[in-house]
């Protein structure tokens, strides 16, 4: 069964502190893992898309990268408008008997505090 | 663009009463996703549409939960009767092909009192 598991499941930072959210997945083969931001009230807002090992993708302060058996995502400087909570999904292989569903992992809240 | 459109955005209902929710998806996309959110369980998928065509109904929990796709631009997901269990925040994505990135509505929360 594909499961996903973020850590940490909150995480508190102060105005440009850096630091890294984590992803953990299995899958009996990835057809792409998905970062998505969520605000209070609101649907999930797509970020990137990661597809192999090794590959990094980077939008303003974040950056997502991703291995055969984790992805992170990364926030420089972050501003108390980087806050939300971050969730992490997967795909899996159709040819390995996967679909189209995404499996989600709980999620990160992360706070920035000015 | 318009995004995904979910009415209504929030639902409060008895016990036993039956609710419809809705979903107009992202023009042009031809795959419709159901979700629901809890505290607990997270974001889970309920049933995907194809074309029109639903694909995968294996995480509609009950007998009770049924879904419709008729057009291209209407689906709705349906509970009959309703249970207080059943609160949660149902969303609805859509998706140009599969693979592609699915785009989110804002959600109806549900509550079954």
């Amino acid at each position: 069964e594909d499961q996903v598991t973020q850590s940490p499941e909150a995480l508190r930072l102060q105005e440009g502190e850096s630091s890294s959210l984590n992803c953990s997945y299995t899958v009996s083969g990835l057809r792409g893992l998905f970062w998505y931001r969520q605000d209070p009230g609101k649907g999930p807002e797509f970020l990137f898309t990661l597809y192999s090992a090794g590959e990094e993708k980077e939008k303003e302060r974040l950056k997502a990268t991703l291995t055969k058996k984790e992805s992170f995502l990364h926030i420089t400087a972050p501003k108390p408008e980087d806050s939300a909570t971050y969730l992490c999904a997967v795909q899996a292989d159709q040819v390995q008997g996967g679909s189209e569903k995404l499996v989600f992992g709980k999620g990160t809240k992360l706070t920035v505090n000015p | 663009d318009a995004g995904v459109i979910q009415s209504p955005r929030h639902e409060v209902t008895e016990m036993g009463q039956e609710v419809t929710l809705r979903c107009k998806p992202i023009s042009g996309h031809d795959y419709l996703f159901w979700y629901r959110q809890t505290m607990m369980r997270g974001l889970e998928l309920l049933i995907y549409f194809n074309n029109n065509v639903p694909i995968d109904d294996s995480g509609m929990p009950e007998d009770r939960f049924s879904a419709k796709m008729p057009n291209a631009s209407f689906s709705t997901l349906k509970i009959q009767p309703s249970e207080p269990r059943d609160s949660a925040v149902y969303f609805c994505a859509s998706s140009f092909m599969g693979s592609q990135p699915q785009h989110f509505g804002d959600g109806t929360r549900l509550s079954i009192l």
